[in-house]
């Protein structure tokens, strides 16, 4: 069983939809990162978390450390939002890297 | 950019070839990192450097080999590789293995 576990796989939905992706995680990982990968393949960072909650634009991230689960929500979708959503966990050690969901291919549709 | 650069960003190799992947960040980063990416598969990590020294080496390999002379600089040396390598090859860096994560580019290796 993966580390860090992502759903849904694929989602697709219509611009201006409200978008949630999960992830949950197993014991020994203190932080999250969600990160966003575009065709290409380049991976930009969104967030770190290891509490609570954090914003930046339309972008939402939530963490519930004691269900070791984690949200990232995408308010009013636009088609430019549209890419794969990795969520990846950093051990306690942190030695070992990141260890990565599979991800979720989003699509927004005009 | 980002701010971590890498070259080339498309190879394409024979199997008895040897070729490098060359990873530059000037971030101030103390960590630097090589991940695997192949198709339908989830980012594996393949080495960690800190501080210049090899941290982990994730069961990859021998036909890969790292390098990292400084701070800034990562190579991944390959040679007599195999058509099953063919993948995108992603380098990252942060501080103190934490924070300030950055990925590069990635290079679209093919092994023919």
């Amino acid at each position: 069983k993966n580390e860090v576990e992502q759903s849904p796989q694929n989602l697709t939905a219509q611009e201006g939809e409200f978008i949630t992706i999960n992830c949950s995680y197993s014991v020994g990982i203190s932080a999250l990162h969600w990160l966003q990968q575009h065709p290409g393949g380049g991976i930009v960072s969104l967030f770190m978390l290891s509490s609570g909650k954090k914003k930046h634009g339309r972008l939402i991230a939530t963490i519930n450390i004691q269900e070791k689960h984690s949200s990232l929500h995408i308010t009013a979708s636009h088609p430019r939002d549209s890419a794969v959503y990795i969520c990846a966990g950093l051990r306690a050690r942190g030695a070992d890297g990141l260890t990565f969901g599979k991800g979720t291919h989003l699509i927004i549709q005009p | 950019e980002t701010g971590v650069t890498q070259t080339p960003r498309h190879l394409v190799m024979g199997m008895t070839n040897k070729k490098s992947l060359k990873c530059e960040q000037h971030l101030g980063h103390n960590a630097m990192y090589w991940y695997k990416q192949s198709a339908k598969k989830p980012l594996e990590l393949m080495f960690v450097y800190n501080f210049k020294e090899q941290t982990e080496n994730n069961s990859v390999p021998s036909r890969f080999s790292p390098e990292c002379p400084n701070s800034s600089h990562l190579f991944l040396h390959l040679h007599t590789l195999q058509p099953e390598d063919s993948a995108l090859y992603l380098c990252a860096s942060s501080q103190d293995l934490t924070y300030g994560y950055t990925f590069g580019s990635g290079t679209r290796l093919t092994v023919v």
